[in-house]
């Protein structure tokens, strides 16, 4: 069974921090990753999207990724209040176009 | 860029009646969309992978007599919940994929709320 991984949390940080997501996968094969932020009620919207091993920078959004040891981290820089939402790390699977989603873990970012 | 739009946003409907929601990619063209269900706290559930101008392929233990997908063109893909019954009232939301060089990115739609009384 193929699976993605990430602590539920909540992550609770202070406004201004750098707040740092985690998630697993198992699928080796897998090549395209990414993170979506969704606000309580709403749907998903896409962050970060990451193919290739190494750091990608977008605005205040960085993702990282490890396929040797088979992570992907989201780091916010300069947390905001706003950035409160739960995060979802989505992996697409070694042959299909098909997402695997995490559960996501809930980040409060505190004023 | 990148828009995709449900509708209806928000539906009530009585145990027995079948429910229809669209999902259209504004300004792009997709060739796959895919639908999802989730249930509060929980994360997302795909249901279906939609393909334009072929039958969808639906994930194990997801009913294809009752949740009928169609994917006619393009920019629309439609999701028919067939004799709804209170345990299908759920949060629906679509998704189509974006076919260029950026790669699979999967863009939502806005998610439509299914009360069955």
């Amino acid at each position: 069974q193929k699976e993605v991984e990430q602590n539920s949390g909540p992550l609770s940080v202070p406004e201004g921090a750098i707040a740092s997501l985690n998630c697993t996968y198992s699928d080796r094969g897998s090549q395209s990753f990414f993170w979506y932020r969704q606000y309580s009620g709403k749907s998903p919207e896409l962050i970060m999207s990451i193919y290739s091993n190494g750091d990608k920078e977008d605005g205040r959004f960085t993702a990282q990724l490890n396929k040797a040891s088979q992570y992907v981290s989201l780091l916010i820089r300069d947390s905001q209040p706003s950035d409160s939402a739960t995060y979802l790390c989505a992996v697409m699977g070694s042959g299909t176009y098909k997402y695997i989603f995490g559960t996501g873990t809930r980040l409060k970012v505190l004023a | 860029g990148a828009v995709v739009s449900q509708h209806p946003s928000r539906v009530i409907c009585k145990s027995g009646t079948s429910v229809k929601i669209e999902c259209r990619s504004l300004d792009f063209q997709a060739t796959t969309m895919f639908w999802y269900r989730q249930f509060p706290k929980q994360s997302l559930m795909l249901m279906a992978t939609s393909n334009e101008g072929s039958k969808a392929t639906y994930e194990q233990g997801v009913e294809k007599d009752k949740f009928l997908i169609n994917h006619a063109s393009l920019t629309l893909s439609t999701l028919t919940v067939t004799s709804a019954h209170p345990e299908d009232s759920s949060f629906y939301i679509c998704s189509a994929r974006l076919t260029s060089g950026r790669g699979y990115e999967q863009y939502f739609g806005p998610g439509t709320r299914l009360t069955v009384t």
